[in-house]
């Protein structure tokens, strides 16, 4: 079957370092996507991975390893307004996301 | 305008009405879909349209019907519903059907009772 495995919650401390590991086991794999949500919002595309290795974008990163089936989403210089859920998102034929991780930022 | 823009925000229906949701996008983007998204879980995939062509229809009930007038534009009819239907439904666009960078509408919230 197709899987995403990532973390329920999440959490850390303001202007802190957080990272959200995302493992996944699917027939086919194209890339790994993050999506960020607010609570009553819509998801907000974070960054896209094809390729093994580290994208950055500001605060936030990610990074692919294709032969571990792994990825995570590292952001830094937590901000309260960071308090989201972060998904995770495969794409192969179509686009699977996991369950997602609820982000918790203590003042 | 990086928008894409949904109406209505908010839709109560009963099981025998029908009604329609809307999504607009003005990116040029060819690639358009629709999820359903219930509380505290992820979005999950109903439909696909690429270049105003229905590619992907991820099993739905017929009780759903999308429709793509033209690349602007995706509308879901949605008749004879049940309760368990009750959930955020979700538009999002990309320039090409590859899902690589989806924009998402802020939603539809549709409680049918």
């Amino acid at each position: 079957g197709q899987s995403l495995e990532q973390p329920s919650e999440v959490t850390a401390v303001e202007g802190a370092i957080v990272q959200i590991n995302c493992t996944y086991q699917t027939s086919g794999f194209y890339g790994l996507s993050w999506y960020q949500q607010h609570d009553g919002g819509a998801p907000t595309f974070l960054s896209y991975n094809a390729l093994d290795g580290l994208e950055e974008t500001g605060r936030f990163s990610s990074f692919l390893s294709r032969s571990d089936s792994y990825g995570y989403l590292l952001l830094q210089e937590l901000q309260m307004k960071d308090s989201a859920s972060y998904f995770c998102a495969v794409k192969d034929d179509k686009i699977i996301f996991g369950k997602g991780t609820r982000l918790h930022i203590l003042p | 305008d990086t928008e894409v823009t949904q109406t209505p925000k908010h839709l109560v229906m009963g099981m025998t009405n029908k009604k329609s949701l809307k999504c607009e996008q003005h990116m040029g983007h060819r690639a358009m879909y629709w999820y359903k998204q219930k509380a505290k879980k992820p979005p999950e995939l109903m439909f696909v349209y690429s270049y105003e062509k229905l590619s992907i229809n991820e099993s739905v009930p017929s009780r759903f019907s999308p429709e793509c007038p033209n690349s602007s534009l995706l509308n879901l009819h949605l008749h004879a519903l049940q309760p368990e239907d009750s959930a955020l439904y979700l538009c999002a666009s990309s320039q090409e059907g590859g899902y690589n960078e989806q924009f998402f509408g802020p939603g539809t919230r549709l409680t049918v009772l």
